[in-house]
């Protein structure tokens, strides 16, 4: 079974663009979180989708934003970027939301300029 | 702010050495889990051990769980260089929130 998928894998922006990532949960999956990565504030939880709802979201500003398509493919947005939105991004899947174990793919990297 | 601290921050020892890294977190929990992060890639998932379990094993790797002093230990026996990474405890709350830990970088001296 192939395994969580990210695109882009690296991605350099200015701050003021916004930029849109992609995961791919494993085959069968249904739930799928994103997950913010820094030096500084180590692995914070974004958000979690199952089904296409937003089941929880963690404390970023709205510029951070999600999907979930029927197909339980997920796309994040981040508008109006900021120096400090740099990071690794995490995508995790799993079978039933959250309480199972997740599934993380190799992360997109984020250079905001 | 996070849920887990772990400790300590940095550990190296010798290749055929036991890691220990300890895990404290603040609410109730319904499992927490042990992941691995080599240099900046993905998370694998280690072992998960649910809140009404003491101790569970897997391969090389011991956990235990404290839900009275709300911390958690995973022991890595024998280790070697493969296992040199970043190990993250998580803890998934009764509110239904997931939360990782700090970290704790191994390093394994061959």
């Amino acid at each position: 079974k192939a395994g969580v998928t990210q695109t882009p894998r690296y991605l350099i922006k200015t701050r003021g663009q916004q930029v849109t990532l992609s995961c791919s949960p494993i085959s069968g999956h249904r739930s799928v979180s994103w997950y913010q990565q820094t030096p500084g504030q180590g692995l914070q939880f974004l958000f979690e989708y199952f089904s296409e709802t937003q089941r929880n979201k963690g404390n970023f500003p709205g510029r951070f934003s999600g999907r979930q398509f029927s197909n339980s493919r997920s796309e994040m947005n981040v508008s109006t970027l900021e120096l400090g939105d740099s990071a690794l991004y995490l995508c995790a899947s799993s079978l039933i939301p959250s309480e199972e174990t997740q599934y993380f793919g190799p992360g997109t990297r984020l250079l905001v300029l | 702010s996070q849920q887990g601290e772990e400790d300590p921050q940095a550990l190296s020892i010798q290749e055929g050495e036991n890691a220990t890294m300890n895990c404290s977190y603040k609410t109730s929990i319904n499992n927490l889990q042990w992941y691995r992060q080599n240099s900046g890639r993905g998370l694998v998932h280690l072992i998960l051990i649910r809140s009404n379990e003491r101790e569970k094993h897997s391969g090389r790797l011991r956990v235990t769980l404290d839900t009275s002093k709300k911390s958690s230990s995973l022991l890595i026996t024998a280790s070697r260089a493969a296992d040199t990474a970043s190990y993250f405890c998580a803890t998934f709350d009764t509110g239904n929130q997931f939360y990782f830990g700090t970290g704790t970088s191994l390093t394994v001296i061959p």
